[in-house]
């Protein structure tokens, strides 16, 4: 239980594109969703925490603008990355805590790579 | 501000030797404890956690960890490694006020070699 899926498990794109990354909870409600950046050899880094229906939290120091997280639904969080830049290019990983026995941990989906040309 | 700190960036040991990584915290008030490990290619995952209680944790494959209050440290440890064990090692806090957010450590390497 508590799977955690992510589309694209990687991605390459053209300067100055848009980039979508979906993450899902299979077979649970996520309340809360959690994204994440990973760089080489790094930690992961807190970027944004969603809540089901409300706006996202960001980050100290991270674009809400360019980094734009919606959480429509109890299953399905989306990350786009917009006008994106080589610098951006990185792995993004998003986590969901759900209700009850689920809410006390966070479930990590396998992460997106992105890489932008 | 909090923070969590791994002092073992890479660690390599021959199976069956011990496993023991640091992990502290800095922060006086109340942490919930998490040890997170990533296969190489894979996602991360839950491999035990402390919230209160006995502060002996046992998690999955062998692992365990203790909390030691008094030292604000969490070190995760394993008493024979396996090759399988090959892995980074994520040691995380919560905060209480923090959200529930997760505050992760630089991580430690570790290969184990036959």
């Amino acid at each position: 239980g508590a799977v955690v899926s992510q589309h694209p498990s990687w991605v390459i794109c053209k300067s100055g594109t848009s980039v979508k990354i979906e993450c899902r909870s299979l077979d649970f409600q996520a309340t809360t969703m959690f994204w994440y950046r990973q760089f080489p050899k790094q930690s992961l880094m807190l970027m944004a925490t969603s809540n089901e229906g409300s706006k996202a939290t960001y980050e100290q120091g991270v674009e809400k603008d360019k980094f734009l997280i919606n959480h429509a639904s109890l299953t399905l969080s989306t990350l786009t990355v917009t006008s994106a830049h080589p610098e951006d290019s990185s792995f993004y990983i998003c986590s969901a805590r759900g209700r009850g026995a689920l809410q006390e941990t966070q479930y990590f989906g396998p992460g997106t790579r992105l890489l932008v040309l | 501000a909090q923070s969590v700190s791994q002092h073992n960036h890479h660690v390599i040991l021959s199976e069956a030797a011990s496993l023991e990584l640091g992990c502290n915290y800095s922060y006086g008030g109340t942490v919930n404890l998490f040890w997170y490990v990533q296969y190489p290619g894979q996602h991360l995952q839950l491999l035990l956690k402390y919230f209160s209680g006995d502060p002996l944790v046992k998690g999955i494959k062998g692992f365990e960890a203790e909390f030691i209050k008094s030292k604000f440290s969490f070190n995760l440890r394993k008493p024979s490694v396996q090759w399988s064990d090959t892995a980074e090692y994520f040691c995380a806090v919560t905060f209480t006020g923090g959200g529930n957010k997760l505050t992760f450590g630089t991580g430690t390497q570790l290969k184990v070699e036959l």
